[in-house]
């Protein structure tokens, strides 16, 4: 069964200090991952996706995530946290092949301290 | 980049009556489109898929008869929510696929949310 486990709820970090952001998935097939953002009472942004090829992806707002298979995650990283940075991100799971919906992770809340 | 409009972004209604959200691809053809529901610090549940001339598909446990979904042209979805009651009440967002396939195009891009409140 698909799933996508995103363990924190909620993270803290001060502005400037480094970020990351776990998630893990199950998957049948092979997957196509993305990180979404959302800020309250907004829809969702895509950050990055991951396809094929190189397994470490850029994003649009210095993010990075590295997909690696063995063991089943797509971590979301940044190096140097910015106060707008606060948000909800979720992970995602989507296949390759036949059906297209996605499947989300539970999201994580990011709290930036000045 | 690609646009998908949502609205309206918050719709007040009394219990009983009905509600249309509209979903619209706005720089791109979109043949499916997807309408999520989220609850407070929760994640989106899959309510239906919608493609372009035919019936949506409708996840386990979502009503078709209360959740209708039209998508009549390749750049515009809705949803009424039919005799909307106060378990209603949430947060609703589309995603657009963009027509052509292949992995490239392989995206969801989402609109903005309508945030209903039945009363």
């Amino acid at each position: 069964a698909q799933s996508v486990t995103q363990p924190d709820i909620h993270i803290t970090v001060s502005e400037g200090a480094s970020l990351e952001l776990r998630c893990n998935y199950s998957y049948g097939a092979t997957p196509y991952l993305f990180w979404y953002v959302q800020s309250p009472g907004q829809g969702l942004q895509l950050l990055l996706k991951y396809f094929s090829g190189d397994t470490l992806v850029q994003g649009i707002k210095g993010f990075e995530a590295e997909f690696k298979r063995s063991q089943s995650s797509f971590n979301l990283r940044k190096p140097s946290v910015h106060w707008s940075d606060a948000a909800e991100y979720f992970c995602a799971v989507g296949s390759q092949t036949g059906a297209n919906n996605l499947f989300f992770g539970t999201g994580t809340r990011l709290t930036v301290i000045p | 980049g690609a646009v998908v409009s949502q609205h309206p972004s918050r719709v007040i209604c009394k219990s009983g009556t009905s509600v249309k959200i509209e979903c619209r691809s706005l720089d791109f053809q979109a043949t499916t489109m997807f309408w999520y529901r989220q609850f407070p610090k929760k994640s989106l549940m899959l309510m239906a898929t919608s493609n372009e001339g035919s019936k949506a598909t409708y996840e386990q446990g979502v009503e078709k008869d209360k959740f209708l979904i039209n998508h009549a042209s390749l750049t515009l979805s809705t949803l009424t929510v039919t005799s909307a009651h106060p378990e209603d009440s949430s947060f609703y967002i589309c995603s657009a696929r963009e027509f052509g396939g292949g992995a490239a195009k392989n995206i969801q891009y989402f609109g903005a949310g309508t945030r209903l409140s039945v009363l």
